[in-house]
């Protein structure tokens, strides 16, 4: 089946530095991935949609210049946490919908946290 | 937009004990509906999927869940829980059309006691 990865699964990283997370979709292209953030016991939240080619498209409350997002091919995401804080601590997840479009593949995730 | 809603926060059962687990979705159009699970330190998993077709659906694990559309409902449902089904639980929905965002429910944790 389709398989989502994310690099790296864990990151610690200082206050005020920045840190790029990537989602590869490695069997399957995908021109549109999500981004999803999860806080410890909470849901997953949407935060972006990722379009190949093209800017992203945020979700509302979500600041683009503090998670930039760079659709680079077709099956590679990447999502860079700017001048990260303590409260951008949390566990971030990309998608990638299937060739039919209906199934969302879900990365394994990426814990980040900021010291 | 789509919004997902799960019933309980929180549940606790006995091993055997039936599950139902509830969740409504407000959206107006075709919907495709799922059910994640997430265990403790692992990563979201799939349990069930609704497209189209038959409104019980049966998923992996014994689980299944049945679409009422005029309820805007999908329960996940188990007969009888074991202590391993201890996780957190996902509602989800994406609009019918192709390659839309999916939207998750709040998440319900459910602790199985053996």
């Amino acid at each position: 089946g389709a398989v989502v990865s994310q690099h790296p699964s864990r990151v610690i990283c200082k206050s005020g530095t920045s840190v790029k997370i990537e989602c590869r979709s490695l069997d399957f292209q995908a021109t549109t991935m999500f981004w999803y953030r999860q806080f410890p016991k909470k849901s997953l939240m949407l935060m972006a949609t990722s379009n190949e080619g093209s800017k992203a498209t945020y979700e509302q409350g979500v600041e683009k210049d503090k998670f930039l997002i760079n659709h680079a091919s077709l099956t590679l995401s990447t999502l860079t946490v700017t001048s990260a804080h303590p409260e951008d601590s949390s566990f971030y997840i990309c998608s990638a919908p299937g060739t039919s479009g209906r199934k969302q593949y879900f990365g394994p995730g990426t814990r980040l946290t900021v010291t | 937009a789509q919004s997902v809603s799960q019933h309980n926060h929180h549940v606790i059962l006995s091993e055997a004990a039936s599950l139902e687990l509830g969740c409504n979705y407000s959206y107006g159009g075709t919907v495709n509906l799922f059910w994640y699970v997430q265990y403790p330190g692992q990563h979201l998993q799939l349990l069930l999927k609704y497209f189209s077709g038959d409104p019980l659906v049966k998923g992996i694990k014994g689980f299944e869940a049945e679409f009422i559309k005029s309820k805007f409902s999908f329960n996940l449902r188990k007969p009888s829980v074991q202590w391993s089904d201890t996780a957190e639980y996902f509602c989800a929905v994406n609009a019918g059309t192709s390659y839309d965002k999916v939207i998750f429910g709040p998440g319900t944790s459910l602790s199985v006691i053996p």
